[in-house]
Formats: C-alpha cells, sequence, structure tokens
C-alpha cells in the first residue's frame, strides 16, 4: 500500500525557518517525481515544488523561490522541504504528493494526510 | 500562468440526483486537466486524469469530458460519500495550477 506521512511542521515567527519531511513507503521511491502542494486554511490548492526522480531538478513556484528547497533521499524514501524567510502567507497545509507520471507531468495520484504549517508572531 | 475558473462555486443537490461542475481554463490546455476531490480534513484525491480518464478505483458515476478551455465532471448520480469538494487542476504549463473548487453538498 502506498502511503506518504508528513512531519515537522508547527508554529514558526515570521522570518524563520522550518524542515519539512515526507515519509514514503509501499512503492519505489526513487522512480517517481514528488511535489509539495500547499493549502491555506478554508483556501484551494497551491502547487509549491517538485523534484525529479534522482534529485537533480527542481522547480518551485515564484511565490517560494529563494526561499524553499526542495531535496530528497532516496535511499531513506524521503523527501523534503526547507522553509526559510517564512512569511504569513505561507500558513497551510502543506501535502507531498507523488506524480503519476514518469517524467513528472503534473497528476498527482497519491497524497500524504498533510501537515500544518502557522507562521505568526 | 494558466487560470481555472470553476462554477458554480457551490452545487446543491440530493442524492441519486446528477451533478455537472464545469472548470474554464484562461487558454487552452489541451486535454490535460485532472479532477480531485477532496473531503473535509482530508487529502485531495485523484479521481480523472486527462481529461476523460477515470483513476485507478474511481466509481464509472464519475467523468470528465471536454479538451481545450472547457472541461466537465460529471457524477451521473450522486451518492451520500460524493459530498465534497472538487478541485480541477491543469498539467499542461508549469506551474501546474488549480481551480478555486466547487463544494457540491446536500440539498
Amino acid at each position: 500500500e502506498v502511503q506518504l506521512a508528513e512531519s515537522g511542521g508547527g508554529l514558526v515567527q515570521p522570518g524563520g525557518s522550518l524542515r519539512l519531511s515526507c515519509a514514503a513507503s509501499g512503492f519505489t521511491f526513487r522512480s517517481y517525481w514528488m511535489s509539495w502542494v500547499r493549502q491555506a486554511p478554508g483556501k484551494g490548492l497551491e502547487w509549491v515544488a517538485n523534484i525529479k526522480k534522482d534529485g537533480n531538478e527542481k522547480y518551485y513556484v515564484d511565490s517560494v523561490k529563494g526561499r524553499f528547497t526542495v531535496s530528497r533521499d532516496n535511499a531513506k524514501n524521503s523527501l523534503y522541504l526547507q522553509m526559510s524567510s517564512l512569511r504569513a502567507e505561507d500558513t497551510a497545509v502543506y501535502y507531498c504528493a507523488r506524480d503519476i507520471g514518469v517524467a513528472g507531468g503534473g497528476t498527482f495520484d497519491y497524497w500524504g494526510q498533510g501537515i500544518l504549517v502557522t507562521v505568526s508572531s | 500562468e494558466i487560470v481555472l475558473t470553476q462554477s458554480p462555486a457551490t452545487l446543491s443537490l440530493s442524492p441519486g440526483e446528477r451533478a455537472t461542475l464545469s472548470c474554464r481554463a484562461s487558454q487552452s490546455v489541451s486535454s490535460y486537466l485532472v479532477w480531485y476531490q477532496q473531503k473535509p480534513g482530508q487529502a485531495p484525491r485523484l479521481l480523472i486524469y486527462d481529461a476523460s480518464n477515470r483513476a485507478t478505483g474511481i466509481p464509472a458515476r464519475f467523468s470528465g469530458s471536454g479538451s481545450g478551455t472547457d472541461f466537465t465532471l460529471t457524477i451521473s448520480s450522486l451518492e451520500p460519500e460524493d459530498f465534497a469538494v472538487y478541485y480541477c487542476q491543469q498539467r499542461s504549463n508549469w506551474p501546474v495550477t488549480f481551480g478555486g473548487g466547487t463544494k457540491v453538498e446536500i440539498k
């Protein structure tokens, strides 16, 4: 059974940093592109970042470029999101999601349960 | 960035009725349109990919159609578990973007 489990969320002050983790199981993690998608409270979904199977390509939505870094450790079946210079507008539930396509086409077939990040003083 | 507009924002229907949800793109996305279902407190669930292909395990009452800029998700006969929020998403251009959602509520 495919499972994705996020951790590392919490309350952080504006300007602070936080590292999210996503533990994957039940599939060959190194064979899939992975993404982070977020959802502000009561709002819609926003794609944040993705990373190629081998970690050599990474892409970001403009609003987080230069502040967030996506990475992965295929030996540990884990995905990460390092977030810095956090702003109130980064407050959201963050989901890790698996891309169904081998080429990272942007269809997400499995999602974690989500982890809440709150940026507030 | 491609903007997706979903309508209506809320759809009030009774179990057994047909639901028709619309998603319009600001420019052509060909058939690269995806639909998700989300229930309160849960992650999104993939329903339809590439406009009309049901994902694994999705009941046949869910169907998708359209191409270019206009797309439709149809639920042929609403079951109690279908009352939720539905999002469309385009994967034609990066960044992928989502619509604002349509809430299907019990009338």
